[in-house]
């Protein structure tokens, strides 16, 4: 099982540019979740999705834009990038609400 | 403002050592997860607790739920090298959904 697949690994964007971040599972999970990860904050919730169709914020979902059209996907999209943006983003899945979270390994994002 | 506080933020100690990780909150939670982190990949599940006053022992790290499910602690027995990494704690809130909300973690650096 491949788990939680991120990509891609690294990406540079320059101020104002969009891009999305990629987020597959092969496990059926119904939960996934967007975390970023700056140093000395520890992980904080994007945004999340509890099954298809479903998406709600979390601590910190302004400049990111999410959809869940299927149970494997979920994708996290930056309309405009800011250098505030620039962290290390993780996506998780798991089965329901109290189930340990799978992480992918991430995504190193620099905005210029 | 955090709602789950975890100190230290980093601690360096010889092998051999024993040392506590806290993770504290104002706030209820329904059950709590600890993880550890390796540079480069995301965060691996170590434990969940979910009754209040739990105690579960992975080798030589204990963990421990507090009575009133508000707080948590990670002891490690006996320190070694292998044990360097960065440790989070993080907790589904009682009334908080699918979200998991994440300490800011522990960079714990064990030398030889």
């Amino acid at each position: 099982n491949a788990g939680v697949t991120q990509t891609p690994k690294f990406q540079v964007l320059k101020t104002g540019q969009s891009m999305t971040l990629q987020c597959a599972q092969d496990m059926n999970h119904e939960y996934m979740s967007w975390y970023r990860q700056d140093p000395g904050m520890g992980l904080r919730l994007i945004h999340y999705s509890v099954g298809a169709g479903i998406t709600d914020q979390g601590e910190v979902p302004n400049g990111y834009n999410v959809s869940r059209s299927t149970t494997e996907d979920f994708p996290l999209r930056l309309l405009s990038a800011a250098p505030s943006q620039t962290s290390v983003y993780f996506c998780a899945s798991n089965r329901d609400r109290n189930q340990p979270q799978h992480f992918g390994d991430g995504t190193r994002l620099s905005i210029l | 403002t955090q709602l789950l506080e975890q100190s230290p933020q980093f601690l360096s100690i010889q092998e051999g050592e024993n040392l506590t990780v806290y993770c504290n909150s104002s706030s209820v939670f329904s059950s709590l997860q600890w993880y550890r982190q390796e540079p480069g990949e995301g965060p691996v599940l170590l434990v969940t607790v979910v009754t209040g006053g739990e105690v579960k022992k992975l080798k030589r790290l204990t963990f421990q739920f507090g009575d009133a499910r508000k707080d948590s602690s990670l002891h490690i027995t006996a320190a070694q090298p292998g044990d360097t990494g960065l440790y989070l704690c993080a907790g589904h809130l009682n009334l908080g959904g699918g979200k998991l909300i994440f300490g800011q973690g522990t960079e714990l650096s064990v030398k030889p």
